[in-house]
């Protein structure tokens, strides 16, 4: 079965950073592009960030951009969102998904961890 | 505000086909293909149509996507109670190099 984990959200301060996980499992990891997609609560999706497969190519929207960074380790089959230089206006539940080729189509998602950026 | 545009909310009946527009420009949905996700109350999004009427496996006949020019469409026919949910359209945006969302539909089931 293919499935996403992640972990790594929390409570975190104005300026603070934050690490997220997305562990995957039960397909080819290395062989698929993903990405980061958040909603802010009550509010719509945002695309975050994307990576492709070999991890070479990076893009992010222009809201994180300088401020987030993309990684994977495709040895252990995990996504990476490094957060840095938090705003309030980055709290969101986080999901990372899978990106299906070649529409790179969002065919899986994680469940979401809650990213809480306050005082 | 979103780069795509959805209407706020929709309506209908039990058995009752509805559709959800879904409009953009030349820089997303007119030179790319677009794709609708489905999302429960309470749960992480799921894709619904994938490459402007492509259906993943498992998803119902019921619901098919079209797109023409710069703008799309979702139609649910048969409509059913569990199809109640938020709906939103996606595509891939060269000026911006990222993908890009609408705001978002919510359906009701009357």
């Amino acid at each position: 079965e293919v499935q996403l984990l992640e972990s790594g959200g929390g409570l975190v301060q104005p300026g603070g950073s934050l690490r997220l996980s997305c562990a995957a499992s039960g397909f080819t990891f290395s062989t698929y592009a993903m990405s980061w997609v958040r909603q802010a609560p009550g509010k719509g999706l945002e695309w975050v960030s994307a990576i492709s497969a070999s991890g070479g190519s990076t893009s992010y929207a222009d809201s994180v951009r300088g401020r987030f960074t993309i990684s994977r380790d495709n040895s252990k089959n995990t996504l990476y969102l490094q957060m840095n230089s938090l705003r309030v206006e980055d709290t969101a539940v986080y999901y990372c998904a899978k990106e299906l080729a070649p529409s790179g189509a969002f065919d899986t998602w994680a469940q979401g961890t809650m990213v809480t950026v306050s005082s | 505000q979103s780069v795509l545009t959805q209407p706020p909310s929709a309506s209908g009946t039990p058995g009752q086909r509805v559709t959800i527009s879904c409009s953009g420009s030349s820089s997303n949905i007119g030179s790319y293909t677009v794709n609708w996700y489905q999302q429960l109350p309470g749960t992480a999004p799921k894709l619904l149509i994938y490459s402007n009427n492509q259906r993943p496996s498992g998803v119902p006949d019921r619901f098919s996507g079209s797109k023409s020019g710069t703008s799309a469409s979702l139609a649910i026919s048969g409509l059913q109670s569990e199809d109640e949910a938020d709906y939103y359209c996606a595509a891939w945006d060269d000026s911006l190099n990222g993908w890009v969302f609408g705001g978002g539909t919510k359906l009701t089931v009357l």
